[in-house]
């Protein structure tokens, strides 16, 4: 149980498109979301968190307007780089939590998704 | 939030036991210490998770003191596959989880 997957695994695109990644909960209801990108040999850094149907919440220094993020259901959320530079090439990792009350609740995080930016 | 120390880097062979302990001397009341593990281009996956004393599963155990100032994770005769970054972290909710550097473990033949 608790499976996350995103697609695509791995991307290569031009500068200047728009690339999305999807992250799905396979065998659960994900009330939140969370993206955040890894740099090599480095640690992850959220990107953002969100919950179904809301907008999502961003951390300081991420821009939303590039960053675009949708969660329309509670098995998936989408994460679009728009106009897409070199130095957004990343590992894009999405988690997802099932957001029971009373208890603190896992984050199952998916495969990661990279993304190649020429 | 709670912050977590691990050391950066542990070496041990294979078949032995490896304790990997994660100090937070900030943890509240609420907060879960959760152990991940991540190999090189993957996204982490959940090892354990406990709020205090031992908890136990199929491929880990881990041990939480009574101030839960601190946590070891500790992993039985571990094998080359087991070469990976392992992170601690603590939180309520699930809501608020800031990865540290983690452990680079390197399980030498």
């Amino acid at each position: 149980g608790a499976v996350v997957s995103q697609h695509p695994s791995w991307v290569i695109c031009k500068s200047g498109t728009s690339v999305k990644i999807e992250c799905r909960s396979l065998d659960f209801q994900a009330t939140t979301m969370f993206w955040y990108r890894q740099f090599p040999k480095q640690s992850l850094m959220l990107m953002a968190t969100s919950n179904e149907g809301s907008k999502a919440t961003y951390e300081q220094g991420v821009e939303k307007d590039k960053f675009l993020i949708n969660h329309a259901s509670l098995t998936l959320s989408t994460l679009t780089v728009t106009s897409a530079h070199p130095e957004d090439s990343s590992f894009y990792i999405c988690s997802a939590s099932a957001g029971t009350s009373g208890r603190t609740d896992t984050q199952y995080f998916g495969p990661g998704t990279r993304l190649t930016v020429l | 939030l709670a912050k977590t120390t691990q050391p950066i880097s542990m070496d041990s062979y294979e078949g032995q036991e490896v304790n990997i302990t994660c100090s937070h001397n900030n943890i509240a009341t609420n907060d879960y210490i959760t152990w991940y593990q991540q190999f090189p281009s993957q996204g982490p996956r959940f090892i354990i998770q406990g709020y205090k004393t031992k908890v136990t599963n199929e491929v880990a155990s881990l041990f939480i003191p009574a101030d839960r100032k601190s946590s070891t994770l500790s992993l039985p005769r571990v094998s080359l596959s087991d070469t990976a970054v392992y992170y601690c972290l603590v939180d309520n909710y699930g809501q608020n989880f800031v990865f540290g550097p983690g452990t680079r473990l390197s399980v030498l033949p």
